[in-house]
């Protein structure tokens, strides 16, 4: 089965600077890559997922790069701010069913003011 | 209100217990999972349900069972409660392919202490 990896596991980033997370995959079948977020006391929220045929995906501050032949996938978040400070979990799976899909440990992000 | 909804929020028992976690959606989603989050380790999946009828074992499903009552309500059991059962659990759903987005819908969490 898919095996997610996911570093770092905590990350302190100055306000205003760019943050990175990086996970690799074992499946190279794998074809689909959530980024999910979790505030405190909240349950994870989906903020970017991008999939095998694209190598980048934007959103205003947040942008996700896969690397198919490394089996790697990197989340970047650019102009960080405090509210960006949370829980991040990546994730992978081969056949774009949830039942798949295999997290990673978790990165906890914080912002320093 | 919450589209997920998880009942208890917070839950502390003792070992040998039976204990239900209930989670309802109104989201019109076919849908259900249960998830537990372990520090470390991620979020793992313990049973999912693609309609009423359809009961699957995950990642983790040993020492669980579910209850699928409607399309709206997914119940989490443990027969006999242990402590290494402490942990966060996630009720979610998601819509199915045929609307093809795969999101997972979260609700906020049970965290279940087993002493």
């Amino acid at each position: 089965g898919e095996n997610v990896e996911q570093h770092p596991s905590t990350l302190s980033v100055q306000e205003g600077d760019s943050a990175v997370i990086k996970c690799t995959y074992s499946d190279s079948a794998s074809n689909y890559f959530p980024w999910y977020k979790q505030e405190l006391g909240k349950g994870p929220q989906l903020i970017i997922d991008i999939r095998s045929n694209v190598g980048e995906k934007k959103d205003q501050r947040i942008a996700v790069t896969l690397n198919k032949t490394a089996k790697h996938f990197s989340l970047h978040i650019t102009e960080t701010q405090p509210e960006d400070s949370a829980v991040y979990f990546c994730a992978g799976t081969s056949n774009f069913g949830n039942e798949k899909l295999t997290f990673g440990t978790g990165t906890r992000l914080t912002i320093i003011p | 209100d919450a589209d997920v909804t998880q009942t208890p929020r917070n839950r502390i028992t003792k070992t040998g217990k039976r204990i239900m976690l209930e989670c309802s959606q109104t989201k019109g989603h076919d849908r259900m999972y249960w998830y537990r989050q372990d520090p470390g380790l991620g979020l793992r999946l313990i049973y999912y349900s693609f309609d009423v009828k359809d009961i699957n074992k995950g990642e983790i499903s040993d020492g669980y069972s579910v209850s699928r009552q409607a399309q709206a309500k997914f119940s989490l059991s443990l027969e006999s409660a242990i402590p290494n059962q402490t942990a966060l659990y996630f009720c979610a759903t998601s819509g199915g392919p045929e609307l093809d987005t795969g999101e997972l819908f979260f609700g906020e969490g049970s965290r279940l202490t087993v002493l």
